[in-house]
């Protein structure tokens, strides 16, 4: 079935260091691709997502972009805040790009001053 | 964006008593809803997708019958944990949709409910 692995964290970073959080999946079809992130205390939010091969989705100084010759869509930005500190999950939609997310077991980021 | 809520965000009960879990969409009417199982260190399990006014369609593995979900509006659907025993403790969270077909799987999450059964 579908499923999406994510590298395990936490991922202790640097304030303006440049991040990378790597992330693949297996799917049949074409599904879209998601990252969510969850700060401390609050719910998941669409962090930016991804349609269709070769797109690139981006918000935030984050950017991902869709690679379906390598299953995958991992997580950067340039130069890290301490506010970026939060648990980033990477998801993808089934194969039939319904509502029905599939997400990966998430990685802490730690971004020190 | 969007806002969906849950309450409570934790509840602490005695083994063989039953929970009630609520997820409301505050902003906007949300014809579907999930809800989701997080173990620690773990990825987010779906349990169910819950449809206002329909059965809600549960995933493999998942008891329907101990865990009672209701939609009976467009910003409400509540989880119900029956007879909860110890290994029920978790962190349920719930998610919204908009439905619409230009924004498939951008879903508004509540904060999470933890229950936690003595």
């Amino acid at each position: 079935g579908d499923s999406v692995t994510q590298m395990e964290g936490p991922v202790t970073l640097s304030e303006e260091a440049f991040l990378t959080i790597n992330c693949t999946y297996t799917a049949t079809g074409y599904p879209s691709l998601f990252w969510y992130v969850q700060y401390p205390g609050e719910g998941l939010q669409l962090l930016l997502k991804a349609t269709k091969a070769d797109d690139k989705g981006s918000n935030k100084g984050f950017e991902a972009t869709y690679r379906k010759e390598t299953t995958s869509f991992h997580l950067e930005k340039g130069s890290v805040q301490v506010s970026d500190s939060a648990v980033y999950f990477c998801a993808l939609s089934g194969s039939y790009n319904t509502d029905k997310l599939i997400f990966g077991t998430g990685t802490r980021l730690q971004v020190f001053p | 964006g969007a806002v969906v809520s849950q309450h409570p965000s934790w509840v602490i009960c005695k083994s063989g008593t039953s929970v009630k879990i609520e997820c409301r969409s505050l902003d906007f009417q949300a014809t579907t809803m999930f809800w989701y199982r997080q173990f620690p260190k773990q990825s987010l399990m779906l349990m169910a997708t819950s449809n206002e006014g329909s059965k809600a369609t549960y995933e493999q593995g998942v008891e329907k019958d101990k865990f009672l979900i209701n939609h009976a509006s467009l910003t409400l659907s509540t989880l119900t944990v029956t007879s909860a025993h110890p290994e029920d403790s978790s962190f349920y969270i719930c998610s919204a949709s908009w439905g619409l077909a230009g924004r498939i799987g951008e879903l508004f999450f509540g904060e999470g409910s933890r229950l936690t059964v003595l």
